[in-house]
């Protein structure tokens, strides 16, 4: 299992200029989780989504777009890119259950390894 | 609002001798923590997690974390530090509704084990 991956691991835009990251995940999780990590700041979420099809605003989704068209991937895009977006990206997954039990068991989120995102 | 903090940016240890990354929490109910750590240029790794039941929680890499409830925190614990083990630590807690599986993450806490 590749586990998360995303795509690119890097990128350099010029304000103004849209682009898209990919998440993908093969465990089969109902969660999915866009986290921009600023210095300082820790993780903040952007945008998540608890299955396919569905999206919600996070604590930091102002300029950023998501969607959710297939279980196994969730799309993070910037329409018009700031200085102020310049961060490490990172994705998230993870598993949901209505089950108490299983949740005590597996409710951990699963990271990709960042794209490293800078907007000149 | 449902939070945690990490009161050091830095903690400095050296090789063998005890670590300890301190996280407090600010929840109502029952929390639900969680340690993170990330290694450079990598993504965060699970480490370990208290839900319910020990107040002893050992996980991954030797790692174990004290919940104390009196005392609101969720320190994380190892014995013996490597030189490995210097990386970024998160502390999380999960916010939002029951089936809501949000984190909220520390600031983090830089951990140089030195030779």
């Amino acid at each position: 299992n590749a586990g998360v991956t995303q795509t690119p691991k890097f990128r350099v835009l010029k304000t103004g200029q849209s682009m898209t990251l990919l998440c993908a995940q093969d465990m089969n999780h109902e969660y999915m989780y866009w986290y921009r990590q600023d210095p300082g700041m820790g993780l903040r979420l952007i945008h998540y989504s608890v299955g396919e099809g569905t999206t919600a605003k996070g604590e930091v989704p102002d300029g950023y777009n998501v969607s959710r068209l297939k279980k196994q991937n969730f799309l993070l895009g910037l329409e018009s890119a700031a200085p102020s977006q310049t961060s490490v990206y990172f994705c998230a997954s993870s598993y949901s259950t209505p089950s108490r039990l299983a949740f005590l068991l597996y409710n951990e989120q699963f990271f990709g390894p960042g794209t490293r995102l800078t907007v000149l | 609002a449902q939070s945690v903090a990490q009161p050091e940016d830095q903690v400095n240890v050296a090789e063998g001798n005890p670590l300890t990354v301190k996280c407090t929490y600010s929840v109502s109910g029952n929390p639900y923590l969680f340690w993170y750590v990330q290694y450079p240029n990598r993504g965060l790794q699970f480490l370990l997690k208290y839900i319910t039941g020990d107040n002893l929680v050992k996980g991954s890499y030797g790692f174990e974390a004290e919940f104390n409830k009196s005392q609101t925190s969720f320190h994380l614990k190892k014995p013996s530090a490597l030189v490995s083990d210097s990386a970024l630590y998160f502390c999380a807690v999960r916010v939002g509704r029951s089936n809501d599986y949000k984190l909220s993450f520390g600031a983090g806490t830089t951990v140089t084990v030195r030779a």
